[in-house]
Parts: C-alpha cells; structure tokens; sequence
C-alpha cells in the first residue's frame, strides 16, 4: 500500500532564513513524488515532480527536493524564506500509471516571520 | 494554455436549489477530475474521468453527479446538498497516467445553507 507522512504539521521560519518541509513515503511500486503548494483560498500549483530521472530535483520559486529511496524519503528545501512562501504545502506520491490514484500528505503549514 | 479553468469562483446555494460547478482545460490532457477539500485538510478524490468516460466514482452521494461532455470540458452537478458538502471543490487535469503531475483549478468555493 501506498502512504505519504509529513512530519511536521506546522512550519515557522523567519524571513531570510532557509526552509526544511519533512516528507517520507511508502509506495510498493517505482513512484512518482511530489510537491504541491496551496495558498490560503487557491488551488494546488505544482511546486516539483520526481518521476525516476534526476534525484534533486529543481522546482518553481527556488524550492528543490531531493529524492532518497534508501531513507524513502522526500524533502522540501529552499535555501532562503520569503514571505510569500506563507503557504500550505502537500508532499503527494502516486504509484505510477495509475489514474486517480494520488495519495496526499496531510500538509504543513508553513509560516514565515518577517 | 496551461490552467484549469473553474466557474464559479463561489456559490451559496439552498438545500433545495440545483446548480453546475464548471471545469476546462485546453492542455490536450485526457483525463479529468473533481475533488473535494475540507478546511484543513487535504484534497479527497471523487471522480475521475479518462477519455471522456467515468473510469473512478469514490463512493460518491448521488446528489453529485458528475458531466464530461468533451475532452476539454468538466461539470459537478448538484441537487439537494446538505450543509456538510459545504467546501472547496477542485477540478484537475492530467495526461492519461497521471505521473506527471496533475495541474489543479484554483477551485470552487462551495457554500449549502
């Protein structure tokens, strides 16, 4: 069975100061990761995507993560915070070529202090 | 064009009013879906639509009822909502598998009184 933990539920970092979103997931099969952000009121924008290319993998807005199949293991890193990255964030995994079939985290909030 | 479209942004609606929540998307992707998200928590999949045809329905009440009247073309439509069905409602796209990511409309917020 496929499963997605993120382990914080609430992230607060200052503003200039870098960013560490935890994620670890269980999947049986090779899958695909990602990262999803939600803004208060908004849809999910896709923030970055691993599909058994590259293992650091480089997203939108100066976010990256970097895949570990041995830690099973997803996390979301930028290196400095800015205000607007105040958001709510999803890791989701999905099997691979299974329609329908995204397993979502149960997100981290981030906050960002000025 | 790389967004999912959804109308309307918001929608009151009675217990006893009919309405369609719509969804487009013109990225050539073949397969569609609604979710419905609660306040603080994560997105719950209820439909799934590949090549126009309704291939997942997660237990779904049957006052939803969902439309895919052409590839680019998605509608959620309600009658006799009860106030827990009160929610953001998303509609995504993907291509046929889906592992590459699903591109999500900025949703529809729903409100049952």
């Amino acid at each position: 069975a496929q499963s997605v933990t993120q382990l914080d539920s609430h992230v607060s970092v200052s503003e200039g100061t870098p960013v560490l979103l935890r994620c670890n997931y269980s999947s049986s099969y090779s899958p695909s990761l990602f990262w999803y952000v939600q803004h208060p009121n908004k849809g999910l924008q896709l923030l970055l995507k691993y599909t058994s290319a590259a293992t650091l993998v480089k997203g939108i807005n100066g976010f990256e993560a970097e895949f570990k199949k041995s830690e099973t293991s997803f996390h979301l890193t930028k290196p400095s915070a800015h205000m607007s990255d105040a958001a709510e964030y999803f890791c989701v995994v999905t099997p691979g070529g299974s329609q329908g079939n995204l397993i979502f985290g149960k997100g981290t909030k981030l906050s960002v202090k000025p | 064009d790389t967004e999912v479209t959804q109308t309307p942004k918001h929608l009151v609606m009675g217990m006893t009013n009919k309405k369609s929540l719509k969804c487009e998307q013109h990225m050539g992707h073949r397969a569609m879906y609604w979710y419905k998200q609660k306040a603080k928590k994560p997105p719950e999949l209820m439909f799934v639509y590949s090549y126009e045809k309704l291939s997942i329905n997660e237990s779904v009440p049957s006052r939803f009822s969902p439309e895919c009247p052409n590839s680019s073309l998605l509608n959620l439509h309600l009658h006799a909502l009860q106030p827990e069905d009160s929610a953001l409602y998303l509609c995504a796209s993907s291509q046929a598998s889906g592992n590459y990511g699903y591109t999500f409309g900025s949703g529809t917020r729903l409100t049952v009184v």
